[in-house]
């Protein structure tokens, strides 16, 4: 039980454009998502949390203009990357808290080329 | 100071052996105590958790807890290649609790399983 499908495992897109990441919790219902970055050889960053039905908490240096985040239902979160630059290109992961501990997205893999 | 501290590694052992990894932590207050397994490429997977002073111990895995000393430990028996993996401590402060961003995780050790 508690799974997040995190959609999708990889992307490829062209700098400039914008992509969309969705993680759904199956089982469960989700009022708060985590959404971590992680660079190649270095740890979770967490980037921003949301919770279903107000605005998204970003940690400091995450610009919200540029990462938008959207949690319209206590199943789903979403993760825009506006204006995908090649610095942008890492490995983003969402997570929900669970019972014990967080249970996390399988993952996606952003290229921006 | 780092709020969860592991020794980043790589540390490596020879297959059957035994891999300690070791993790501190400076808020006295923590409750609940993971352990995290991340493969090349994948998100993290729950490995165990802790929550008691002493040891817990499921299949290879032990998990080993002093709160007095606030360090947590993970103990792998007869460790596989397959067991090569980033692992990841992570400390909550409280015991069962929801939508509260109140777990840290530390940098991770980077553990090598030589065949």
């Amino acid at each position: 039980g508690a799974v997040v499908s995190q959609h999708p495992s990889r992307v490829i897109c062209k700098s400039g454009t914008s992509v969309k990441i969705e993680c759904r919790s199956l089982d469960f219902q989700a009022t708060t998502m985590f959404w971590y970055r992680q660079f190649p050889k270095q740890s979770l960053m967490l980037m921003a949390t949301s919770n279903e039905g107000s605005k998204a908490t970003y940690e400091q240096g995450v610009e919200k203009d540029k990462f938008l985040i959207n949690h319209a239902s206590l199943t789903l979160s979403t993760l825009t990357v506006t204006s995908a630059h090649p610095e942008d290109s890492s490995f983003y992961i969402c997570s929900a808290p669970i019972a014990r501990g967080y249970t996390f997205g399988s993952g996606t893999r952003l290229t921006v080329v | 100071q780092k709020e969860v501290e592991q020794n980043s590694g790589p540390l490596s052992v020879p297959e059957g052996a035994i891999a300690s990894l070791n993790c501190t932590y400076s808020d006295r207050g923590s409750q609940s105590f993971f352990w995290y397994r991340q493969y090349s490429g994948k998100s993290p997977e729950l490995i165990m958790f802790i929550y008691s002073n002493g040891d817990k111990e499921d299949g290879r895995f032990t998990a080993q807890l002093n709160k007095a000393s606030q360090y947590v430990s993970l103990l792998i028996r007869d460790s596989q290649p397959s067991d090569s993996a980033t692992y990841l401590c992570a400390v909550k402060n409280r015991i069962i609790s929801y939508n509260n961003n109140d777990m840290r995780f530390g940098a991770g050790t980077r553990l090598t399983v030589k065949p």
